[in-house]
């Protein structure tokens, strides 16, 4: 029972680079997001997707884009890194109520 | 304002007392409601849903005021274990699930 797999757990980046953070879930949720964590934060709504071909924009989407091509799927791309998305991103599925998250990815852009 | 608004803390309480927080929400038109824990450097986990009519588990209450758009989460006899960030959560779409908004966290430590 893996949930919601969130990949690479850690990264740098240099200032200008592109990654994908990969996400993937297993349990067949229609709902799927990506959040930010800033130190001492809350969460910051960056995408979400309420099934296969939907995306819609949060709360701080932009330098971010998302695809849905799949149920399972959601990776988020960051283009042209920048110090400020320094953050630790989470990933989470939901169906109805309960959302689960993966375990976050630590991105450090220098 | 905000979406969603919650005072950050930190609270710091003794084993054995009680304690409450408070968040407040922008739309009215918010549906469902939850409350979130968040352990140091961990993903965040479903602590309980909150119900118009209030829930209870445990220890923990959580309450709904939707004319205030207010939700507040009560933690009774504190543990040490209690230690963490509660996350208040707004869903802001009509539907069941859909734009899961996050307040700031409140943090919360326990001390013997």
């Amino acid at each position: 029972n893996a949930g919601v797999t969130q990949t690479p757990k850690f990264r740098i980046l240099k200032i200008g680079q592109s990654m994908t953070l990969q996400c993937t879930q297993d349990m067949n949720h229609n709902y799927m997001y990506w959040y930010r964590q800033d130190p001492g934060m809350g969460l910051k709504l960056i995408y979400y997707s309420v099934g296969a071909g939907i995306t819609d924009k949060g709360e701080v989407p932009n330098g971010y884009n998302v695809s849905r091509s799949t149920t399972e799927d959601f990776p988020l791309r960051l283009e042209l890194a920048a110090p400020s998305q320094t953050s630790v991103y989470f990933c989470a599925s939901a169906m109805n109520t309960e959302a689960f998250f993966g375990q976050g990815t630590r991105l450090t852009v220098v | 304002r905000k979406e969603v608004e919650q005072d950050p803390g930190p609270f710091n309480v003794p084993e054995g007392a009680t304690v409450a927080f408070n968040c407040t929400y922008s739309n009215s038109a918010s549906q469902s409601f939850f409350w979130y824990r968040q352990d140091c450097r961990k993903e965040p986990k479903l602590l309980m849903s909150v119900y118009s009519s209030g829930n209870e588990d445990g220890r923990f209450t959580a309450q709904l005021n939707r004319a205030s758009q207010y939700i507040s989460l009560l933690i009774r006899d504190s543990k040490l274990s209690d230690s963490a960030t509660y996350l208040c959560v707004v869903n802001m779409h009509s539907s069941n699930t859909g734009k899961l908004i996050f307040g700031q966290g409140t943090t919360l430590q326990v001390k013997p």
